[in-house]
């Protein structure tokens, strides 16, 4: 089956610094792509849309400038978290999908992200 | 995006079938009903999807109602490794997952 490797799998880093989180597609040429944060005991809530080749659409409440998202082939995107701080941890997970309508979107095993 | 709703919790018996509703009342013609599963500190694993028609595959069968208002996905000899929370998801053409609460299945010995 389609499988989606997310790096890394955990990382914890002082406050202040910023932290990038890996997503590649292995086995299919991901159109879009997608990231969720998820907070202890809740359930997943989708951050933004990366559509390759294009700026990623965030949505309401996610700042743009605080998670900084790129996805410049059909392998990959990356999930910057900028200046991260201690409300900034949670365990982040990306999914892609071959291409948009219809198509299962197949997650990565998440980033742990503890922020000191 | 379709507003599912699914009960927040079910035991079954292992060996036993689990049947798992979900109320998608709000579908559209074109919207799919797909199925994830997470277990604990994992990436949600995609187990089945279908537009109106019965699915099965290897880990599941999806029963849609003919007015596709709700779904059923079965399991149908649920093990020890089954116990997940499972996530019913109807999006919208943009293929977005808004993720409900979801039903925390356990499975007991």
């Amino acid at each position: 089956g389609a499988v989606v490797s997310q790096h890394p799998s955990r990382v914890i880093c002082k406050s202040g610094t910023s932290v990038k989180i890996e997503c590649r597609s292995l086995d299919f040429q991901a159109t879009t792509m997608f990231w969720y944060r998820q907070f202890p005991k809740q359930s997943l809530m989708l951050m933004a849309t990366s559509n390759e080749g294009s700026k990623a659409t965030y949505e309401q409440g996610v700042e743009k400038d605080k998670f900084l998202i790129n996805h410049a082939s059909l392998t990959l995107s990356t999930l910057t978290v900028t200046s991260a701080h201690p409300e900034d941890s949670s365990f982040y997970i990306c999914s892609a999908s071959a291409r948009a309508g219809n198509q299962p979107q197949h997650f990565g095993d998440g980033t742990r992200l503890s922020i000191l | 995006d379709a507003k599912t709703t699914q009960p927040p919790s079910m035991d079954c018996a292992e060996g036993r079938a689990a049947n798992l509703p979900c109320n998608h009342s709000t579908i559209s013609g074109n919207e799919y009903v797909y199925w994830y599963r997470q277990i604990h500190s994992q990436g949600p694993q995609y187990i089945i999807h279908g537009l109106k028609n019965n699915e099965t595959n290897e880990m599941a069968s999806l029963i849609i109602t003919e007015d596709r208002k709700s779904s059923t996905l079965i399991l149908p000899h649920a093990t020890l490794r089954d116990t997940a929370v499972y996530y019913c998801i109807a999006p919208n053409t943009g293929n977005q997952f808004y993720f409900g609460t979801g039903t925390s299945l356990t499975v007991i010995p």
